[in-house]
């Protein structure tokens, strides 16, 4: 069966520091791979999307950026945090059928970091 | 742009009491609508609608699709303390690869 690792589950970091979480998925090869942010009273907001090693998408302009190394591992990063990158990060993975990767049967989470920039 | 908009924001209720839960959204070329369920970390998947007027069952939980109003409602039956969550609705459509998700609602079941 298919998991999806993420980690770390918490993290407190200065303003400035550097960021990098990480998310791996067992179980399943070539999967499209998602990085979402989840704060307070927004709802979860897509970051970034892959659906092959190195194929990167990003959906907002920010501080933040992703790299897919391997198949099954996915990588957010920054150089410099901010005060406005707190929030939830959450990792996720999905089938990826169809022609151009289009066809979305559901997501499957991780369980998420809770990322602190003071 | 694509919108989902879910009401209400938040709820309280008894245990025992039905919940109907809103999900409205406006989307170009509509795939999918997906319910989760979010405890505490990670949202679990709840159903999956394709088809309008077609009810999807889980035990106490339903959810139906109205693709010609733009809408779906989930419903929770003789609720338990347990399904305190946040419930959130998310959309896929075919100009894009991920899921468009809108705030979630709140729901709080006391004893």
């Amino acid at each position: 069966s298919q998991t999806i690792h993420q980690w770390p589950a918490t993290l407190v970091q200065p303003v400035g520091s550097p960021l990098s979480l990480e998310c791996t998925v067992e179980g399943t090869s070539n999967p499209n791979l998602y990085w979402y942010r989840q704060a307070a009273g927004r709802g979860l907001q897509l970051l970034f999307y892959s659906v092959g090693i190195g194929q990167i998408s990003s959906e907002v302009p920010q501080n933040l950026s992703a790299s897919r190394p391997q198949d099954r591992q996915f990588i957010l990063s920054s150089k410099k945090l901010l005060l406005s990158d707190s929030g939830f990060y959450l990792c996720a993975w999905s089938v990826s059928r169809g022609r151009g990767h289009r066809i979305l049967q559901k997501l499957f989470f991780g369980s998420g970091t809770q990322l602190s920039v003071l | 742009e694509d919108k989902v908009v879910q009401s209400p924001l938040s709820l309280v209720v008894h245990e025992g009491d039905t919940v109907t839960l809103n999900c409205s959204y406006e989307v170009t070329n509509f795939r999918s609508l997906l319910w989760y369920k979010q405890e505490k970390k990670a949202p679990t998947f709840l159903f999956m609608l394709t088809s309008s007027g077609i009810e999807k069952k889980s035990g106490r939980l339903s959810s139906i699709l109205d693709k010609k109003e733009l809408f779906s409602i989930l419903n929770i039956t003789a609720t338990q303390t347990g399904d305190s969550a946040i419930y959130l609705c998310a959309v896929h459509s075919n100009s894009g690869y991920a899921l468009n998700f809108g705030k979630g609602t709140s729901l709080l079941v006391t004893p």
